[in-house]
Parts: C-alpha cells; structure tokens; sequence
C-alpha cells in the first residue's frame, strides 16, 4: 500500500505568480484535504474534495483553488501569490463512506517560498 | 468556528519519564479528537485518536483523555523515549457532517533529555 505522496518537494516562487502543486492519495482513499502550515504553527484547512467537487473550505481567499481527479489525486493552485503563503503546505487523503470519515493520513508537503 | 488550544508549547522530560500535553476546544458539537505527531521535514502522523463517546483510549505507552463538560483532551506518554522527540498536535472535528475539517491546536515541541 502506497502512502500519500506530494510533488515537489521545494518550490520558490516570486510574488504575484502563480503555483500548482500535486498530491496523490494513498491507495484506496477518495477524499482529499489541502492543510497550510506556516512555521511553528498547526496546520490550517484549506478546503477538501471528495467525489471531484470541492466538499468544505475553510479561511482562505478564492485565489486558493483546486481540482480532483477521477483517480482521487488532486491539485492545489495559488494564484497571485503574497509573501504570507510561503509555508509547508500538506495534504492528506481518507476514505468516506457515506457521511462517516475515517482517519486522515498526510503526506509529507511541498515547501513553498514566495520572495 | 472552532478554536483549539494547546499547551505547553514547549516540553522538556527526562528520558523515562511521563509527559503530558493538554487541549481545550471550544465547539461543543466536536466529535472527533486526534493527535498527531510531526517530525522534521515529515507530514504529521496520526499516533491516537478518541471520538466522543469515550473518556481515554490507551495504546501501549500512549493514553489520551477526554472531558467532554470541561471540553479539554490530553496525550499521556510515559517510559518516554529519545524517539518520542518531536512537534505534537491536537485536533479536532465534527465527523458525519458531511465534510471534515481539522483544527489543530499550536503544537508542542517535546524534547526527551537522554
């Protein structure tokens, strides 16, 4: 069984343009989570996908985006970058049944730096 | 929304000793209380979770807690040991809601003293 992998690992970006980064989910799971973790703090929840529709968002503006494919992998887009998006950014994948989840497994984040 | 708290965020036990990290949290509709633990350049690990229905889950050195009228949580790690060092987070979420949501707590920063 594969766990969640993310790509890439480091990205440096300048402010104003535009990112993609990739996650995919361990085998079997259909939901996907997008979490922010700036340094020293816990991680923040971006928004979920399940079913290739966005299924929940937290705080973040609309230039936060994503999309999930049909093999339940999944993007993450940032548009107009800003210094304050450079962190550790995870995602995590579980399966969901119904209404009923089961417990979230992260990968290991892409760090973003945005100069 | 939800708001966790954590403390302390910094922990420093002699190795073979107990430690213990406390949350509170504040939506009392939360079901669904996670920890994980995070090493360097690691995604967080889930390493004990608790649902609402009961009061403390044990497994092996690790214990965690649960008051649901005081809305507070805590790990328990005991024999603790130099592999136990790393960032802890406390979570939580309202399961069967449709979606899922974490809120982590600030995290807490353990070093086991050999």
């Amino acid at each position: 069984e594969t766990g969640v992998t993310q790509s890439p690992t480091h990205l440096i970006k300048t402010r104003g343009q535009q990112v993609t980064l990739r996650c995919s989910s361990q085998s079997g799971h259909n939901t996907v989570s997008w979490y922010q973790q700036a340094l020293g703090q816990g991680p923040q929840f971006i928004f979920q996908y399940y079913r290739e529709e966005e299924n929940g968002r937290g705080n973040f503006p609309p230039r936060f985006s994503g999309l999930q494919f049909p093999n339940y992998s999944s993007e993450l887009n940032v548009n107009a970058l800003e210094l304050d998006d450079s962190a550790l950014y995870l995602c995590a994948s579980s399966i969901r049944t119904g209404r009923s989840y089961n417990e979230q497994f992260f990968g290991p984040g892409t760090r973003l730096t945005v100069l | 929304g939800e708001n966790v708290e954590q403390h302390p965020s910094t922990l420093s036990v002699q190795e073979g000793d107990s430690a213990v990290i406390k949350c509170t949290y504040s939506d009392s509709a939360s079901n669904y209380f996670p920890w994980y633990k995070q090493e360097l350049g690691k995604g967080p690990q889930l390493i004990i979770d608790i649902r609402s229905n009961v009061g403390e889950k044990k497994d092996q050195r690790i214990a965690v807690t649960l008051n649901k009228t005081a809305k507070h949580f805590s790990l328990h790690i005991t024999e603790t040991q130099p592999e136990d060092s790393a960032v802890y987070f406390c979570a939580a979420s309202i399961r069967n809601f449709g979606n899922e949501k974490l809120t982590f707590g600030t995290g807490t920063r353990l070093t086991i003293i050999p």
